[in-house]
């Protein structure tokens, strides 16, 4: 894999259901991976930074998972609401930068 | 503590015309970083400041884009001449330290007609 790739592209759950989404990344010249969630019109705000293969952390009903020497990244959400409805971003910073490389997001709409 | 702020948040012009954006990161970040959203694409970096030094700018798209950092504090990135393929959100980051948490700005949305 040469650049971030996230599946799903778009996810519609109902409340209260728990949901997972995917980034695949270039497991080579890794160097932090990026969460990030961003609602259209407002900045991109960040969930979490990871560095470290085995990584797990937690932000309330949100968490994630790393894994840099199958390049991959899982982020959880429990019990979705309605205000999780945002686009999920995952970003990669390669050993040789500085620089984000996003992939293009998981849509995610909850519904009451 | 103050975000990252850009001006202006919207900006419709004309083909061929001049447009300057600009981006006040937070107070003692030294690194800023400019990156821009097409529709239906994933943001991409544009360039990197380290203070007042262009670090990285192999994003840049060409040479009708030109990013500037006087003094370390506030950037500017202008576009001229801007066209049609040049609309999209740009957004400006900043960050204390190499691959911690990068502060986004809410964006410009630029519209070239």
């Amino acid at each position: 894999i040469l650049n971030v790739e996230q599946s799903p592209q778009s996810l519609h759950v109902q409340e209260g259901d728990s949901t997972n989404f995917t980034c695949s990344f270039p497991s080579s010249n890794f160097y932090a991976l990026h969460w990030y969630r961003w609602e259209t019109a407002k900045s991109p705000e960040a969930l979490f930074v990871m560095t470290l293969n085995g990584d797990e952390k937690k932000k309330g009903r949100i968490s994630a998972t790393l894994n840099t020497k199958e390049g991959c990244s899982y982020l959880y959400i429990k019990g979705s609401q309605p205000e999780d409805s945002a686009t999920y971003l995952c970003a990669f910073i390669r050993h040789s930068g500085y620089a984000l490389n996003f992939g293009k997001g998981t849509s995610l709409l909850v519904t009451p | 503590e103050a975000g990252v702020t850009q001006f202006p948040s919207h900006s419709v012009i004309e083909k061929g015309q001049t447009v300057t954006l600009r981006c006040d990161p937070i107070s003692g970040h030294d690194n800023l970083y400019w990156y821009r959203r097409v529709m239906g694409k994933e943001i991409k970096f544009l360039l990197h400041f380290v203070k007042e030094s262009k670090q990285d700018e192999s994003g840049m798209p060409n040479n009708r884009f030109l990013a500037e950092r006087t003094g370390g504090t506030y950037s500017t990135l202008k576009v001229q001449p801007a066209e049609l393929e040049d609309s999209g959100v740009y957004f400006c980051a900043s960050s204390q330290s190499r691959g911690g948490e990068q502060f986004f700005g809410p964006g410009t949305r630029l519209t070239v007609l």
